[in-house]
């Protein structure tokens, strides 16, 4: 079965470093998306992508978030300047469809990313 | 809007029970729904969507009603296994959007 995979599963950081986060979404999907999961707390939307462009990005998405595809296979977000409060599990998930028929998207298992 | 904290609602129950995790919503315009298992050291996985003409939908072993008059949705397992223990979330979408957003999550932990 098809599956989103994420890279590396676990990165750790100083504050203020820049840091790539790479997902590889399933093969046939068009729509790409980034969320973030702060420990015990609620999964939260970043940012989604499509035909090469953001098609919505959230407040969190700011100017230190900026994600690319660089190649036919992956997706990447890209942290400039890593905060303490960035810490989290970073999820990467795709879908085949957009709107709402798009409620299945398929999610990667996630990088876990700690800022020191 | 929910509380956000570390703890999250739990619902223990015996293998080969029917478990029922709820949710409330706040936006009255949602109008899309979306129900999610997390487990352990993974990422969430759709379960069951359902879309507000409906109040009912059923899948395999799952069922999700929605009341929009008290904006409340639930997820109705049947047979509850070991398997299905893990976080489960509703997640709601409106006006269009492919965005869910998400709820905290109910753990759910089955005892075999």
């Amino acid at each position: 079965e098809p599956e989103v995979t994420q890279t590396p599963s676990h990165q750790v950081t100083q504050m203020g470093q820049e840091v790539i986060l790479r997902c590889v979404p399933i093969s046939n999907h068009l729509y790409f998306y980034w969320y973030r999961q702060i420990l015990g707390q609620k999964v939260e939307f970043l940012v989604s992508f499509y035909n090469n462009e953001i098609s919505e990005k959230s407040e969190i998405f700011d100017d230190q978030f900026s994600v690319e595809r660089p190649d036919g296979s992956n997706f990447t977000l890209k942290i400039r300047s890593t905060k303490l409060e960035d810490s989290a599990m970073y999820f990467c998930a795709s879908s085949e469809r957009s709107g709402r028929a798009s409620g299945e998207q398929f999610f990667g298992p996630g990088t876990r990313l700690t800022v020191l | 809007g929910e509380s956000v904290g570390l703890h999250l609602p739990t619902l223990s129950v015996q293998e080969g029970d029917n478990s029922i995790i709820n949710c409330a919503y706040s936006n009255s315009a949602s109008d899309y729904f979306i129900w999610y298992k997390q487990e352990s050291g993974k990422g969430p996985q759709f379960i069951i969507d359902i879309r507000s003409n409906m109040d009912k939908r059923q899948g395999q072993r799952v069922t999700v009603l929605l009341n929009k008059t008290v904006k409340h949705l639930s997820l109705q397992i049947a047979a509850t296994q070991p398997g299905d223990s893990a976080v489960y979330f509703c997640a709601e979408g409106a006006g269009g959007s492919y965005i869910p957003t998400f709820g905290r999550g109910t753990s759910l932990i089955v005892h075999p």
